[in-house]
């Protein structure tokens, strides 16, 4: 596609439930990035991929968080027994490859906006 | 080591000039700008890859200073669509780190007419 595509947009969902966040990277994008921003902060890290590579993991807060990408597609970020405070905007962006410099720049989808009741 | 970024918010009027400054702890190998309006996703403003290094969008510049390791994003004769929370990200030096971006808490920036 033209950009990075999120969905749903927004989720709002009960404490204790799982829910599942989707991102459709740019075509061609081989790295693959999940940010979560809380009102009014900045963008936290919380996993990459870089094509068959095992994925980094060490911004994920805690085991009820976890994702997955098949290759160089789909994303899926899947958040266990929601807690209140996972209440945030989940952003994803993927950029050409994990490098320094331009081939590195990272173009963010619009987000998934939860909310834990 | 998340970078500090200095305003956290400043109000300008059409037509003044602004600058936001982004420093880090840790050497670094290059920072990048994004600009996110409310509700929309952070759009990439410019990269910065060498010391010293000026780096121009529009009205809108941007310098690194490696040896200090630190960034300034300059806008001049600031425009209504300049409004919005600006974002660096920055690269550290180690091998590991390369294209891990860690961001910056963002600097909200409102441009009233």
């Amino acid at each position: 596609g033209a950009g990075v595509s999120q969905s749903p947009s927004n989720k709002v969902t009960e404490k204790g439930k799982d829910v599942e966040l989707r991102c459709d990277p740019i075509s061609g994008h081989t790295a693959l990035y999940w940010y979560r921003q809380r009102l009014g902060q900045g963008l936290e890290f919380l996993i990459y991929f870089q094509g068959n590579s095992a994925p980094d993991k060490s911004g994920l807060p805690s085991d009820r968080f976890s994702a997955e990408r098949t290759g160089e597609s789909v994303s899926t970020l899947t958040i266990q027994r929601t807690q209140q405070e996972d209440s945030a905007v989940y952003l994803c962006a993927s950029s050409l490859f994990r490098t320094s410099g331009l081939e590195g720049i990272q173009y963010f989808g619009a987000g998934t906006r939860l909310s834990v009741l | 080591q998340q970078p500090v970024q200095s305003p956290q918010a400043v109000i300008l009027r059409e037509g003044e000039d602004a600058v936001i400054n982004c420093s880090s702890s840790k050497a670094l190998y290059s920072v990048h700008w994004y600009r996110q309006k409310h509700g929309e996703a952070p759009v990439f403003l410019m990269i910065l890859l060498k010391g010293g290094e000026q780096k121009g969008h529009e009205k809108i510049s941007a310098s690194f200073n490696e040896k200090k390791q630190q960034s300034s994003l300059y806008l001049t004769a600031s425009q209504l669509s300049y409004s919005g929370t600006y974002f660096c990200g920055t690269e550290r030096r180690d091998g590991g780190s390369q294209g891990n971006l860690i961001f910056g808490k963002g600097t909200k920036l409102s441009v009233k007419p």
